[in-house]
């Protein structure tokens, strides 16, 4: 059973460009949410996406933007990258409205963002 | 605003002694999680709390959960090295939410 599969897990930029990361949920589960981990921090929620709208979105600017497509993957991209746009971008699966045992969250590896 | 603190953020214990880490958030909450995250790596789930007075073990840890007073602690029994990690806690409004995570406790485990 594959667990959350986020691609690629590392990637260096020029300030100014466009990234987009991917992210394969958990087979039977159906929501993406992605974070951004700042070295030495706790994650930031950035956005949630289910039924391929984005269901809640963190303070994050219209910089970051996404995407679900109907086999429940996901897409994060972040135009005009700045220098503090670097960090670990992690992905987490869940099954949306979930009242039986699956109660967590399940993260990928996550991406290692380098912005020069 | 739902906010999370951890307490302490750094900790550097010797092999087995015991300790907890708090966490401690700031408005009512649906559920409590506790992840390890490895250096370089991704987040392991390793409890979800769901209510008052909830207790979970997974051998030397054991978690629990105060809702009244916004707490939930993480204690470590006879720590071993392999324990070396941080720990993060992180609360959810529902199971739907986006989690409010703390700033995370190193734990360092010297033999």
């Amino acid at each position: 059973d594959a667990g959350v599969t986020q691609s690629p897990t590392h990637l260096i930029k020029t300030r100014g460009q466009q990234v987009t990361l991917r992210c394969s949920p958990k087979s039977g589960h159906d929501t993406v949410s992605w974070y951004q981990q700042a070295l030495g921090q706790g994650p930031q929620f950035i956005f949630q996406y289910y039924e391929e709208e984005e269901r809640q979105r963190g303070n994050f600017p219209d910089r970051f933007s996404g995407h679900q497509f109907p086999n429940y993957s996901s897409e994060l991209n972040v135009n005009a990258l700045l220098l503090g746009d670097s960090a670990l971008y992690l992905c987490a699966s869940s099954l949306y409205g979930s009242g039986g045992p699956d109660y967590g969250y399940t993260f990928g590896s996550g991406t290692r963002l380098t912005v020069v | 605003e739902l906010k999370v603190e951890q307490n302490p953020l750094f900790l550097s214990m010797q092999e087995g002694k015991n300790y907890t880490i708090y966490c401690n958030y700031s408005t009512t909450s649906d559920r409590l999680y506790w992840y390890r995250q490895d250096p370089g790596k991704s987040l392991e789930s390793l409890f979800v709390l769901l209510s008052n007075g909830a207790v979970k073990q997974e051998g030397r840890l054991m978690a629990s959960l105060d809702t009244k007073a916004r707490l939930s602690t993480l204690h470590i029994t006879a720590a071993v090295h392999d324990l070396s990690a941080t720990y993060f806690c992180a609360v959810s409004r529902d199971s739907n939410y986006q989690l409010i995570w703390g700033a995370g406790t190193k734990l360092i485990i010297k033999p």
